[in-house]
């Protein structure tokens, strides 16, 4: 009964290649995030959907593209692939906008992104 | 702006205690939590501690949060080898929706 899943687990690629990363929730939760951990664990908020609409979106490169289809996916695609997005990258949900309720986001397993 | 600073290393032996630090910015951050991440692994929610308090105690773990300085700590009592991992402090304003502004991850290395 996995909470937060992702697919691929493992994604290498060339240069230049478009790709994506899937991300599915079962929690019923409103909120959705993408985060990035580089090489030295450093983890980055990407982009966050709230019902399907964006509500956070930090500075990245127009490359990366979130699709939120409905409430519980949050699927990340990303187009031209640079070296520098080699990462894992982290889906992660929460409950959503409601008043004094402990913000608990609960994370997918991961996505080892390696290019070439 | 946000930020939130971590010893990034820190090495005991088995059965001691652990004590992880951890700095943060945002005032209005209503939660504070601590995630785990073993390796090659997600992150795993250990704990975490509401403002309004000082310490939070949970079986071995024992949170400490001094808001007037901003400092947060994370103490594991008898510490394991199966307590090795990366430990992150991470601070939200009560705001949900809101990202995890997370530290830069302190590496726990247990040795029997």
């Amino acid at each position: 009964d996995t909470a937060v899943s992702q697919t691929p687990k493992y994604l290498v690629t060339q240069m230049g290649n478009d790709k994506s990363i899937k991300c599915e929730q079962n929690l019923g939760h409103d909120t959705m995030y993408w985060y990035k951990q580089d090489s030295k664990k450093f983890l980055k908020i990407m982009f966050s959907y709230n019902n399907k609409e964006l509500i956070i979106n930090e500075t990245v490169p127009n490359r990366f593209s979130p699709k939120s289809p409905d409430k519980a996916h949050l699927n990340l695609h990303i187009n031209s692939l640079e070296l520098g997005d080699s990462a894992v990258y982290f889906c992660a949900s929460s409950q959503g906008f409601r008043d004094y309720v402990r913000n608990e986001q609960f994370f997918g397993p991961g996505t080892r992104l390696t290019v070439l | 702006g946000e930020d939130v600073e971590q010893s990034l290393f820190l090495s005991v032996r088995e059965g001691d205690s652990s004590v992880i630090n951890c700095t943060y910015t945002d005032s209005s951050s209503t939660y504070l939590y601590w995630y785990k991440q073993e390796p090659g692994a997600g992150l795993q929610l250990l704990t975490y501690i509401f403002s309004n308090m000082d310490m939070k105690q949970d079986q071995r773990l024992t949170v400490l949060l001094n808001k007037k300085d901003k400092h947060l700590s994370l103490r594991i009592a008898d510490t394991q080898t199966g307590d090795s991992a990366i430990y992150f402090c991470a601070e939200t304003p009560n705001q949900a929706g809101t990202a995890l502004i997370f530290g830069k991850g302190t590496t726990l290395s247990v040795s029997s």
